[in-house]
């Protein structure tokens, strides 16, 4: 089983509306969690870190974590076209300074 | 502006070739983590400098090898290079444990 997963997509929204983003994963251990965005040809772009079970929303955007159900989420509301890009979930299988561990990311595009 | 810079954007390289990639990060920044993105996938962990020591390595053989300098600059080295080396290579840093790491815009590799 993969440590990390995503649905490849491609996820479709119209505009405006609240692009809903899955990642699930396998370690319980894991203690952090971050969502990056990135445009074709482009390097990551951080937008979300959560570290606790709950929500966390910084803008439009609001990351859900839930360490019972190994699952954490991005929602991004009001979607822009600009939003369309891949979203990568990543995460730190222990505390302290451990390398990241990806997902395949989300291919999310936005219709206007 | 992650503050995190590489070096060159873009390169064409033959079988059997070396390259050295290069990679700056923000002062401070002790820890720098190396990261392959072959197309349609997640970064995938190459390895991770803490003060200038290899404190962690992913499922890379010894011809991928890399080296930390006090002025936070690191390296990337691939000797003997396949076509499977074709990918986008990410350099991140981060300010101390827990913290998120910030890509640099990356290398895209070509192996011809």
């Amino acid at each position: 089983q993969k440590e990390v997963e995503q649905n490849s997509g491609p996820l479709s929204v119209p505009e405006g509306a609240i692009a809903s983003l899955n990642c699930t994963y396998s370690d319980r251990g894991s203690q952090s969690f971050f969502w990056y965005r990135q445009y074709s040809g482009k390097s990551p772009e951080l937008i979300m870190s959560i570290y606790s079970n709950g929500d966390k929303e910084d803008g439009r955007f609001t990351a859900q974590l839930n360490k019972a159900s190994q699952y954490v989420s991005l929602l991004i509301r009001d979607s822009q076209p600009s939003d369309s890009a891949t979203y990568l979930c990543a995460l730190r299988l222990n505390s302290g300074n451990t390398p990241l561990v990806f997902g395949k990311g989300t291919r999310l595009s936005v219709i206007a | 502006e992650t503050g995190v810079t590489q070096s060159p954007t873009h390169l064409i390289k033959t079988r059997g070739q070396q390259v050295t990639l290069r990679c700056s990060s923000q002062s401070g920044h002790n820890t720098v983590s190396w990261y392959q993105q072959a197309l349609g996938q997640g970064p995938q962990f190459i390895f991770q400098y803490y003060r200038e020591e290899e404190n962690g390595r992913g499922n890379f053989p010894p011809r991928f090898s890399g080296l930390q300098f006090p002025n936070y600059s690191s390296e990337l080295n691939v000797n003997a290079l396949e076509l499977d080396d074709s990918a986008l290579y990410l350099c991140a840093s981060s300010p101390g444990k827990d913290q998120p790491q910030h890509f640099g815009d990356g290398t895209r590799l070509s192996i011809l």
